[in-house]
């Protein structure tokens, strides 16, 4: 059964730091991965897609990493600013069903501090 | 392109009374998907249509939930009767379809308090 687990759970940076939020998986055969950015009382934006054959996507300050063999991503902001505050989700869809089965990780809770 | 849309944005009812989301995805996804959203944990996939048709509902409390999708399009997802630990929100999200590596998107969904 496919797991996913994001750390930490919450982190606080001052304005301007590069930062990195970590996502892991238990089952390698994935179809993509997403990165998706959450306000509070929003639904989710969808940040970042990297299919199982890419190892990165990049937007803007953005830039997402996939190691497939080792069941990792990560999501690097760089130079932060207090509008990136936010919770951070990944999401993982499963390449063992006929159908795009999308297990999402428990969010990552960012604050950028002025 | 409009978003999906989801109504109504809260609702407030008691314990054992029932109620019902509706959910407008975009034009031309045909996978839609309902989540369940719980304070401070990830979205909980409840059911996924793909056109009308259920691909996966394994995580649907069937004794009290129920969704359905006519003609592909607009869904409801309904709570007979609602308990306390229904209190939550509730996403609905749609994509292409499945296979095409098309990214979710997301309505603003519905938060549910059962007092």
């Amino acid at each position: 059964k496919q797991e996913v687990t994001q750390i930490p759970a919450a982190l606080s940076v001052p304005e301007g730091e590069n930062l990195v939020l970590n996502c892991s998986f238990t089952d390698s055969a994935i179809y993509n991965l997403q990165w998706f950015r959450q306000d509070p009382g929003k639904g989710l934006t969808s940040l970042l897609l990297i299919q199982s054959s890419q190892r990165e996507q990049t937007s803007g300050r953005l830039n997402a990493s996939l190691d497939k063999s080792s069941g990792r991503s990560t999501l690097y902001i760089a130079a932060s600013q207090p509008g990136d505050s936010a919770t951070y989700l990944c999401a993982v869809v499963s390449a063992k069903t006929s159908y795009d089965k999308v297990i999402f990780g428990p969010g990552t809770s960012l604050s950028v501090i002025p | 392109e409009a978003g999906v849309a989801q109504s109504p944005r809260y609702k407030i009812i008691e314990k054992r009374q029932s109620v019902a989301f509706w959910c407008n995805p975009i034009s031309g996804h045909a996978t839609l998907y309902w989540y369940q959203q719980i304070l401070g944990q990830g979205p909980k996939l409840l059911i996924q249509f793909q056109n009308n048709g259920v691909v996966d509902d394994s995580q649907l409390p069937k004794d009290r939930f129920s969704a359905e999708r006519l003609k592909g399009v607009d869904s409801t997802l309904k709570i007979q009767p609602a308990k306390l630990e229904d209190s939550a929100v509730y996403l609905c999200a749609s994509s292409l379809r499945s296979g095409a590596n098309s990214p979710l998107h997301f309505g603003n969904g519905t938060r549910l308090t059962v007092t």
